[in-house]
This record gives structure tokens, sequence and C-alpha cells, in this order.
């Protein structure tokens, strides 16, 4: 079945402890992204990758890194989170960056305290 | 910079009325793409249609009904004879594809969440 993996799927985590959500495709799809959905704010992008070893960032990319080592994984990583980036995130993925549409994950909900 | 503005943060509709949800984007690109998304309360997004700068046909896919027109830089999207299913938060959003540093990014409105009341 053609998915995009997220996990954890909930985490609740104290400021300053490293994390990483890791997102997994299995179509083989070269562009890969992390959103963050905040009531009011719709979904922003935090960084996207248009194949393996490109990134690039997205709206709201502080406090976040990414890696592409492969074309099916990239992980999103917060070095020292902070309350402020307790959110719902997305990781999403496409065919190219044109007009196909991106496949979603279920959503991670982050809880910084 | 490219940007998407949903002005309805919340629409209230009785079952069986006609909605219409507005989406306005702002690009300097002149080949873009515009998607629309429903987000269910089970909280998936789902894609729903797509549409590219070149193609102002507008679509029926049977309730549903997408009005693109470059001329106001809108693509509403439109729910005839909405039912209880139809709630959810839908998004617009824009997908420049023309180079720069805006080539790659998606950009979401912030999303309009449609109640349906039996």
């Amino acid at each position: 079945e053609a998915q995009v993996t997220q996990n954890p799927r909930y985490l609740i985590t104290v400021t300053g402890k490293k994390l990483t959500v890791t997102c997994s495709q299995n179509m083989n799809h070269e562009y890969m992204s992390w959103y963050r959905q905040d009531p009011g704010l719709g979904l922003r992008q935090i960084y996207y990758s248009m194949n393996v070893e490109v990134t690039d960032k997205g709206d709201v990319p502080e406090g976040y890194k990414v890696s592409r080592k492969e074309k099916r994984n990239f992980p999103l990583i917060l070095e020292s989170p902070s309350p402020n980036q307790t959110s719902l995130y997305f990781c999403a993925s496409s065919f190219g960056t044109g007009h196909q549409p991106q496949h979603f994950g279920d959503g991670t909900r982050l809880s910084i305290l | 910079a490219q940007k998407v503005t949903q002005a309805q943060t919340e629409i209230s509709v009785v079952e069986k009325e006609d909605v219409t949800l507005d989406c306005v984007y702002e690009t300097r690109d002149t080949t873009y793409y515009l998607f629309w998304y429903k987000q269910p309360p089970s909280g998936e997004l789902v894609f729903l249609i797509r549409r590219n700068s070149f193609d102002e046909q507008n679509e029926i896919s049977g309730r549903y009904s997408w009005n693109f027109q470059k001329s106001t830089s809108s693509f509403n999207f439109t729910i005839t004879a909405s039912q209880v299913v139809d709630s959810a938060v839908y998004f617009c959003a824009l997908r420049s594809v023309a180079g720069g540093t805006s080539y790659g990014k998606l950009t979401f409105g912030q999303g309009t969440i449609l109640t349906v009341h039996p």
C-alpha cells in the first residue's frame, strides 16, 4: 500500500530534549516536505527536499533541521525543542514539484512542556 | 513571495444548502498550480483537485465544483447540496514551478472550517 509513515504519532516531551520525527515513503517520490499546522495559520512549510541530498528552507525553518540521505526517508530534527514548537506536524511526498498532489502522512502531535 | 488567503475562517450551513469556500492567491509567477485539500475530523489530509495556471476551465465532480478566475486570482470551491459528511477543514494551496526563490514551495491558506448541520 502506497503510504507516508510518520513516527511517533504523539509525543509529549520537555524543553531542550532533542527529538526526531521520522518520515518514510514507499512510492519512490523525489519530493518530500514537512509542515506544521497551527490553529488559524493553516499549514506552513518547514523544510522541503527535491531529491537526495537536496534540501531547502520553507517558510518557518527556525529551530528545525532535516536530512535526506536516502530517497525514502526525511526525518525532522528538533535539536532543542521549545514550547512554541508545540504543534501538529505533517510529512508529505510527491513525484516532482509540479502538478502532482502531495501524499500526506497521518500527522504527529508534539507537545513541548 | 507567494500567498494564499482564505478569508472565511468558519462557515456553518444546514444540510442541503449550497456553500462556497473562497480562495485568493498572490504570486509573481506565470506558471503555478492550485490545489484544494480536505481535512476531515479524523485529521488526515485528502487531495481534492488541482488546477494549473493555464487552464481556466471550471470543473465539476459530483456535488463539488471549482471556479478558477485568473483575472481575480481566485480559485473558489462550491459544494452543492451539502451533507454532514462534508464537515471538515478545507485548505487551498499554491505551488509555483517557474523557478526563483519560491520554486518547489507549496503555500497553504489558513483553512476554512465547514460545519454542516443536519
